[in-house]
This record gives C-alpha cells, structure tokens and sequence, in this order.
C-alpha cells in the first residue's frame, strides 16, 4: 500500500545537526511532490516547505529558509529534512507527506540541554 | 502571507448534530483549500481537496464547501470517531494552515 515511513525520535542538544528520513512506498516517488510540516507540542500544523522530487529543488516557507535542508534520495525512493545549529525552538514533530495526501507517521524531536 | 482564521476554536456538539466548521482567508485563494483531520497523536489526514473534494475512503457525512474567501466543512451527522482537531489549509500562494478547530463530544 502507499505510505510514508520517518525514521525514529531524536534527542538533541543546541547547536547539534539532525536528518529525518521520509521513505516512500507503493507509488513512483517521482510523480508527486513532498512537503514538511512542522507541530510544536500542543501547537497547530506550520508549513515548512516542500521539495519538487523531479528535479530536487527545495522551496521553503519564510520561517524555515535558515538552517533548514531539504534533500531526496530518489533511487531510494527517501526524502530528508535536515535542521542544522538547532534550538530549544526546534523540538516538535516533523511531518512528511506528498502532494497526494499521505502523510508519515512524525518524528518528534527533542531539543534539550 | 495569506492568513487563514478558522472558527470557532472550540466545538462542542452531539453524537448525531450536524457540524460546521468554518474558515476564513485574508485574500481570494480561488478554491484552493483542503481540510484536514487529525486525531490526538496521529498524522493529519486529508478529508476534503480543492474544496469540495472527497478524498477516497472518507466517509460520504464530511463535505466541504466555498468560493473566494470563505469556506466550510460540514459533517452531516456527528459520529464519536469524528472527535479531532479539523485545520483547513489553502495552497493558492505561499501555502497555510489555519490555527484548527477542536471538535468534542457534548
């Protein structure tokens, strides 16, 4: 079936680098687009950007256009978010999901010192 | 950045009511919304597309409805796995989410 997979949670300290992971199954990876929403804890969905999976170029919404990379893995059919010096601000679940509704499980991460 | 406001923030109702949830743009976004679901820790779910689409699998009770700026979600007969938080999302520019509706049973 078709489905999105994320890797697992993640604990950080400030100024640490993580890669979530987003593989896709049960469809041509390349036939639809691949978004990143961010959930702060008890907070509302936030749009992060997304990542056309045809050519590999990354548009990010205004609050994420600093240390934050989109990337794809296209022969493995994976997308990646990669949030580079992160803050306490960064801890929430990072949600994949393409442009024809599905969406990963999350990945929470923890940003903590 | 086009704003979306939903409302109301808060939705009690009855096994059986029907419902309707409302969002409002600060610019036309010319049908371009979809509504989501999203049940206490798990992913959103995509209800309704490009406005009054059904997604494939979700029950014929949820429709969607507007034009320019005002949009709506109706749940025809409220069903206790309805309880969710309900965001819509507009696509026309710079894509956005409303702060969501918390949807509970009466």
């Amino acid at each position: 079936q078709i489905q999105l997979v994320q890797s697992g949670p993640e604990l950080k300290k400030p100024g640490e680098s993580l890669k979530i992971s987003c593989k896709a199954s049960g469809y041509t990876f390349t036939d639809y687009a691949m978004q990143w929403v961010k959930q702060a804890p008890g907070k509302g969905l936030q749009y992060m950007g997304w990542i056309n999976t045809q050519t590999g170029k990354p548009t990010y919404a205004d609050d994420f256009k600093e240390r934050f990379v989109f990337s794809l893995e296209t022969s493995a059919s994976t997308a990646y978010l990669q949030i580079n010096n992160l803050k306490n601000e960064d801890t929430a679940t990072y949600f994949c999901a393409n442009t024809m509704g599905i969406w990963g499980q999350g990945v929470m991460v923890t940003v903590s010192s | 950045d086009i704003q979306m406001t939903q409302s109301p923030s808060l939705l009690s109702a009855s096994v059986g009511d029907r419902v309707t949830l409302n969002c409002k743009a600060s610019q036309n976004i010319n049908k371009n919304l979809n509504w989501y679901q999203q049940k206490l820790g798990e992913a959103p779910k995509l209800l309704i597309y490009y406005t009054n689409n059904l997604q494939t699998g979700i029950p014929s009770r949820f429709s969607g409805s507007g034009s320019g700026t005002d949009y709506t979600l109706t749940i025809s007969s409220l069903q206790p796995e309805d309880v969710a938080t309900y965001y819509c999302y507009q696509y026309n520019s710079g894509p956005t989410f409303g702060a969501g509706t918390k949807l509970e049973l009466k």
